[in-house]
């Protein structure tokens, strides 16, 4: 099992519609959490971060954090086809002895005009 | 405000070889991190220093090293290339603020081992 885990997509949503990305985790210890959005060709860009259960909200963006059920998931309100990009969570959890930040594979977010 | 700088942008080396890439936080940030992201492994964590000290490290052999200065520039070493270690390689300077979390990401080096 993957220690995060993510949809790959492609996710396609509607321009002003809500787009919902969902992210599980193995590491129960697992603290902190980030979503990253990363256009083609450019570096990632942190969106979000949380380490507190509930919603955090930022602008359009709102992680939502459930530790009991190990999940974390992003919500884009009114996508813009600007949104679209490939959104990445990262957990920061322990791989064997090492204590890292653990990487999805991304989920593909396409807004259609 | 400065981003984050990495130099060189391109690089292409042979096998065997050994390389050395360099990332200049933004000011102020003592923390930087070191990924290799490729297309199929996605990003994977190399290493994180703050303040000269490896603070936390990821599950890469011991070929792959790294270090801090004293003004938080850090460099990151690959001894005895290998051609899976084309790859590009992103660093990221951070600060962790009361309640909140800045990170930035550098434009990264594409390596290239034939």
């Amino acid at each position: 099992q993957k220690e995060v885990e993510q949809n790959s997509g492609p996710l396609s949503v509607p321009e002003g519609a809500i787009a919902s990305l969902n992210c599980t985790y193995s590491d129960r210890g697992s603290q902190s959490f980030f979503w990253y959005r990363q256009y083609s060709g450019k570096s990632p860009e942190l969106i979000m971060f949380i380490y507190s259960n509930g919603d955090k909200e930022d602008g359009r963006f709102t992680a939502q954090l459930n530790k009991a059920s190990q999940y974390v998931s992003l919500l884009i309100r009114d996508s813009q086809p600007s949104d679209s990009a490939t959104y990445l969570c990262a957990v920061l959890g322990w791989v064997g002895s090492n204590y890292q930040l653990i990487w999805g594979a991304g989920t593909k977010l396409i807004i259609k005009p | 405000k400065a981003g984050v700088t990495q130099t060189p942008r391109y690089l292409i080396k042979t096998r065997g070889q050994q390389v050395t890439l360099s990332c200049s936080p933004i000011s102020g940030h003592r923390s930087v991190s070191w990924y290799q992201q490729t297309p199929g492994q996605g990003l994977q964590f190399l290493f994180e220093y703050f303040s000269e000290t490896q603070r936390n490290k990821g599950n890469f052999p011991g070929r792959f090293s790294g270090r801090q200065f004293s003004n938080s520039r850090s460099e990151m070493n690959v001894s005895t290339l290998e051609l899976g270690d084309s790859a590009l390689y992103l660093c990221a300077s951070s600060v962790r603020l009361a309640g909140t979390y800045e990170q930035y990401f550098g434009p990264g080096t594409r390596l290239t081992v034939t």
